[in-house]
């Protein structure tokens, strides 16, 4: 079993729709999450960041964590073409200062994006 | 503010050589990780550099090696390069050991 595995897409969603990325953890060790998104033939690039549980929000992305579920989410409001890219999600250790796991991150396969006009 | 910086950005070799590719972080950044991406794996973690000393490795083999240097660039290694290695090496820096990562362009390494 793979530690964080995503819907595995792809997914298309017209645009202006809420495209919304799933995503479930194995290691209840994770504290933090991460939500990365590459375009092709790029680097990932960080969208999205949570550590608690709850939702956190930023412009048309909001991030949901749900630590009891082992499960995070990625919704995108209003999608835009440019929203259409692979999108990375990831978990990592708790932030506190010696964890053995620090520097480590743990990525889900991906889940490609397709916003059509 | 520069970003993370990788060098070369393209790389062919031939089975059995060895390759060293770069990472210069973002100025003031410690902490230094490298990442394998291929197309089967995905992202996979390879070693973590901080100060000077790997504090976390991944599930690679011992041909795999990095270090770090005093003004926090990095080095991986690959050794006996096999066809399998064939990927996308992304080096990312963060300040402190926390993970909110800035990733580099890579380095496209090709075996042949």
């Amino acid at each position: 079993q793979k530690e964080v595995e995503q819907n595995s897409g792809p997914l298309s969603v017209p645009e202006g729709a809420i495209a919304s990325l799933n995503c479930t953890y194995s290691d209840r060790g994770s504290q933090s999450f991460f939500w990365y998104r590459q375009y092709s033939g790029k680097s990932p690039e960080l969208i999205m960041s949570i550590y608690s549980n709850g939702d956190k929000e930023d412009g048309r992305f909001t991030a949901q964590l749900n630590k009891a579920s082992q499960y995070v989410s990625l919704l995108i409001r209003d999608s835009q073409p440019s929203d259409s890219a692979t999108y990375l999600c990831a978990g990592g250790p708790s932030l506190r200062a010696g964890g053995t796991s620090y520097g480590k991150l743990t990525f889900g396969q991906g889940t490609i994006l397709t916003v059509h006009p | 503010k520069a970003g993370v910086t990788q060098t070369p950005r393209y790389l062919i070799k031939t089975r059995g050589q060895q390759v060293t590719l770069s990472c210069s972080p973002i100025s003031g950044h410690r902490s230094v990780s490298w990442y394998q991406q291929t197309p089967g794996q995905g992202l996979q973690f390879l070693f973590e550099y901080f100060s000077e000393t790997q504090r976390n490795k991944g599930n690679f083999p011992g041909r795999f090696s990095g270090r770090q240097f005093s003004n926090s660039r990095s080095e991986m290694n690959v050794s006996t390069l096999e066809l399998g290695d064939s990927a996308l090496y992304l080096c990312a820096s963060s300040l402190d050991r926390a993970t909110l990562y800035t990733f580099g362009s890579g380095t496209r390494l090709t075996v042949v």
